[in-house]
């Protein structure tokens, strides 16, 4: 299986902040990435798919790059409904795997 | 507009079997690939099962392998998750999403709580 690795684990940012999260991949999976917002509670929320295209829907403010083994994900100013845990997942296996996921926490 | 809604959660002892059910609406489950993810208290996300849009492939997690079935019903636009020889490693809320495979999920559903002990 295709391991996911996300750093930071947790992230401590305050309102405006940028904030960068990172997303390996043990092999490289082309462009075959999507990010989650989930908040407490809550399911998970589709945010951006093929690594750096946004979901209909999404503020702008969030953005993806990336491609191969290495993807962030940027919310270039972070906003009161953005803290929340990430997930990254690949899809260039029939095996789908997420990353551990990274907590945005209020600094 | 979209809808998913699982039903069908629990508490189960360790070796019993549980059926969930996940009641789509505003698309259709013979148009779509349907899966299962889930989450342990406190944990990430895990996959657990695939259906594929015409019902011809279902893929599994190795964890769940032999174990679980997912199936759909085109009729009530429903699908559903047995599961047999429940583990406490089990213990999970379960989303129903939709997606192709590989593929990544549009639409979950707001998911059910599924507790496996003694």
């Amino acid at each position: 299986d295709i391991q996911m690795t996300q750093s930071p684990s947790t992230l401590s940012a305050s309102v405006g902040d940028r904030v960068t999260i990172t997303c390996r991949a043990s092999q490289s999976i082309s462009s075959w990435l999507a990010w989650y917002q989930q908040k407490p509670g809550k399911a998970p929320n589709l945010l951006i798919y093929k690594a750096s295209t946004l979901e209909s829907g999404v503020p702008s403010r969030f953005s993806g790059s990336g491609s191969g083994t290495e993807f962030t994900l940027t919310i270039s100013s972070l906003q009161p409904d953005d803290f929340a845990t990430y997930y990254c997942q690949q899809y260039n296996s029939y095996f789908l795997t997420f990353g551990g996921g990274t907590k945005v926490e209020i600094k | 507009q979209v809808q998913l809604v699982e039903s069908g959660g629990g508490v189960v002892q360790p070796g019993g079997s549980l059926r969930l059910s996940c009641a789509a609406s505003g698309f259709s489950v013979s148009s779509s690939g349907m899966h299962w993810v889930r989450q342990a208290p406190g944990k990430g996300l895990e996959w657990v099962a695939f259906i594929r849009y015409d019902g011809s492939n279902n893929y599994y997690a190795d964890s769940v392998k032999g174990r679980f079935t997912i199936s759909r019903d085109t009729s009530t636009n429903t699908l559903y998750l047995q599961m047999n020889s429940l583990r406490g490693e089990d213990t999970a809320v379960y989303y129903c999403t939709r997606g192709g495979l590989p593929g990544y999920f549009d639409y979950w559903g707001q998911g059910t709580l599924v507790t496996v002990s003694s």
